[in-house]
């Protein structure tokens, strides 16, 4: 079994700020993990994700988070928030094997607002 | 036309309509996907497809029928929706069904009310 809890459903934080969006998961196996984001009226897009290698993992746009195996924890941050990041953003959660059975377990998002 | 596409982008029906979701990739994946959202919950994975043939189908109501007629093309048939299926229906693909491994690239979704 697997789940996803995002802390929080709303963050706002200043122009030129640092962002930090929660995530906290639970499986059952070793797991991969993915920050999604989601422009209105836009489809899901790849953050970034772990897959058991480094712990700190870099994406797209600035962001980056760290896997943190012994508090369950994938956050995303980024130093310094523009205002095209506001968006949605979904933390994922997947078993990682090769059994050709995983699913993403999705997390209920967190809306991300930026203060001009 | 690049990525994941789908048509229309919104779409309004009766509860006794009959209409369809087109969901076409221009990736070369051989897997893909449909994912209900609805507002204040997660999304939810309702099929898979992969090289064409389900492999997936979470317990969705019989009023949504898909079909997958090649890689590149996946349809959600509906008809005697309920209004509380109106929702943002996703399409997504990749390139192999390994959901820990392959990255699975999303439409811009369609938009669905039912009256």
């Amino acid at each position: 079994a697997q789940s996803v809890t995002q802390l929080d459903s709303h963050v706002s934080v200043s122009e030129g700020t640092p962002v930090l969006l929660r995530c906290n998961y639970s499986s059952s196996y070793s797991p991969s993990l993915f920050w999604y984001v989601q422009h209105p009226n836009k489809g899901l897009q790849l953050l970034l994700k772990y897959t058991s290698a480094a712990t700190l993992v870099k994406g797209i746009n600035g962001f980056e988070a760290e896997f943190k195996k012994s508090e369950t924890s994938f956050h995303l941050t980024k130093p310094s928030a523009h205002m095209s990041d506001a968006a949605e953003y979904f933390c994922v959660v997947s078993p990682l094997s090769n059994f050709g059975n995983e699913k993403l377990t999705f997390g209920t998002g967190t809306r991300l607002t930026i203060i001009p | 036309e690049t990525g994941v596409t789908q048509t229309p982008r919104h779409l309004v029906m009766g509860m006794t309509n009959k209409k369809s979701l087109k969901c076409e990739q221009h990736l070369g994946h051989n897997a893909m996907y449909w994912y209900k959202q609805s507002a204040k919950k997660p999304l939810e994975l309702m099929f898979v497809y992969s090289l064409e043939e389900r492999v997936e189908n979470n317990s969705v109501p019989s009023r949504f029928s898909p079909e997958c007629p090649n890689s590149s093309h996946l349809f959600l048939h509906l008809h005697t929706l309920q209004p509380e299926d109106s929702a943002l229906y996703l399409c997504a693909s990749s390139q192999g069904y390994l959901a820990g491994i392959n990255e699975q690239f999303f439409g811009p979704g369609t938009r669905l009310t039912v009256l």
